[in-house]
């Protein structure tokens, strides 16, 4: 199986920083990484597909980047409302999935 | 667009076993891809396995294989998740989440179930 790591385990940060999140597969998955957020009592939220396809309705300051086995996240200028937990997800076209372990981002 | 409802919460005792369904509206069933994730307190969002009714076809997360089973019903449009041999670390929020095929990412999530695995 294919293990994902994720850095930091958890961030803090002010608001107007740009945040980075790094997720690193222990094996080459070229391009078939996606990014999901978490609030607490809320389901997960699909930010980015496929490295760097921005979904729909979200916003502008978050991007990503990457490929082979290190994929970066990031936030551009960090906003109050994008506290949560970030997830990478690898997938293969099984398919099967696999999340990273998170990234606790808090405002400071 | 694709909602998708699940079943609600289960109290279990360790040993025994919990079925979690997920119903759902809107787009194409059988070209879904539906699976189940969880997060257990303090914990991160773990993939169980998913199927993709067209092929009937489950997978499953290695640490989970022998133990979960994943059923579709085209008919009904609801997918169900079976946990077998229930222990306290089971306990947790289990999602339904549709990747909409051709894409392979989650867009459609459920809106939980708790599944309290207690003595």
């Amino acid at each position: 199986d294919i293990q994902m790591t994720q850095s930091p385990s958890s961030l803090s940060a002010s608001v107007g920083d740009r945040v980075t999140i790094t997720c690193q597969a222990s094996q080459d998955i070229s391009r078939y990484l996606n990014w999901y957020q978490h609030k607490p009592g809320k389901a997960p939220k699909v930010l980015i597909s496929d490295v760097s396809n921005l979904k729909a309705g979200v916003p502008s300051r978050f991007s990503g980047s990457g490929s082979g086995t290190h994929f970066t996240l990031t936030i551009s200028s960090l906003q109050p409302e994008d506290i949560g937990t970030y997830y990478c997800q690898q997938y293969d076209h099984l398919p099967q999935f696999t999340f990273g372990p998170g990234t606790k981002l808090e405002i400071k | 667009q694709v909602q998708l409802v699940q079943s609600g919460v289960e109290v279990k005792k360790p040993g025994s076993s919990v079925r979690v369904s997920c119903k759902a509206s809107g787009g194409i069933f059988s070209s879904f891809s539906i699976n189940w994730v969880r997060q257990a307190p303090g914990q991160g969002l773990q993939w169980l396995g998913g199927i993709v009714p067209i092929s009937n076809l489950p997978r499953y997360a290695q640490m989970f294989q022998g133990r979960v089973t994943i059923t579709a019903d085209t008919f009904t449009t609801t997918a169900y998740m079976e946990l077998s041999t229930l222990r306290s670390e089971d306990t947790a929020v289990y999602y339904c989440a549709v990747a909409a095929r051709p894409d392979y990412f989650f867009a459609y999530w459920g809106q939980g179930t708790l599944v309290s695995v207690s003595s």
